[in-house]
């Protein structure tokens, strides 16, 4: 079975530029997620979807953050414009169904250096 | 705040010593899960207790949770190099998935 994947891999920008990270779920799963991962901390949730409607968005940064889920299977998730606080590892994760009680699966990571 | 504390949050063994972390939280859960991450294979879900359960094996892992106290303990027996990771503690409330700040567990050789 085929994992989360997600690309690109790395990203190196300057300020203020934006920038957009793509994720491919698990086939199937319903539910997926992105996380943002400062150097040192656990990650924290930034955006649920369930196929494609919005679950929890609460700690989305919304004046530079966005994401869309297309047709409840890829999502993309955007910084415009960036700022260097936003310099971390962007994990995307899925799970089949609502994630209460389910695995959530990760994918490798986007590591954003922001200069 | 939902967030689980790890404890202690870094943890240096020898190799084939058994390694306990230890987890508290502050608000009532739906179930809570612990997930390694490490260079190699990223963020990966080790095992998951719920609200009524004590305790959980899976191999060389034993989880136990004790509500009361809210707390829950991760113990690796007969650890590996392949160990050598960090450990996250997940609370799971109503809706959401909250990681804490991990504890760095390395093993020496």
């Amino acid at each position: 079975e085929a994992g989360v994947a997600q690309s690109p891999r790395y990203k190196i920008i300057e300020k203020r530029q934006s920038v957009a990270f793509w994720c491919n779920p698990i086939s199937g799963h319903a539910t997926l997620y992105w996380y943002q991962q400062i150097l040192g901390q656990g990650p924290k949730l930034l955006i649920q979807f369930q196929n494609n409607g919005v679950v929890d968005d609460s700690q989305l940064p919304k004046d530079r953050f966005s994401a869309e889920r297309l047709k409840g299977v890829d999502s993309t998730l955007k910084i415009q414009p960036a700022k260097l606080e936003d310099s971390a590892v962007y994990l995307c994760a899925s799970s089949l169904l609502s994630g209460r009680t389910d695995t959530q699966y990760f994918g490798p990571g986007t590591r954003l250096t922001v200069l | 705040s939902q967030q689980g504390e790890e404890d202690p949050q870094a943890l240096s063994i020898q190799e084939g010593e058994n390694a306990t972390m230890n987890c508290s939280y502050k608000t009532s859960i739906n179930n809570l899960q612990w997930y390694r991450q490490n260079s190699g294979r990223g963020l990966v879900h080790l095992i998951l207790i719920r609200s009524n359960e004590r305790e959980k094996h899976s191999g060389r892992l034993r989880v136990t949770l004790d509500t009361s106290k809210k707390s829950s303990s991760l113990l690796i027996t007969a650890s590996r190099a392949a160990d050598t990771a960090s450990y996250f503690c997940v609370i799971q409330g109503a809706q959401k998935l909250v990681f804490g700040q991990g504890t760095r567990l390395t093993i020496n050789p």
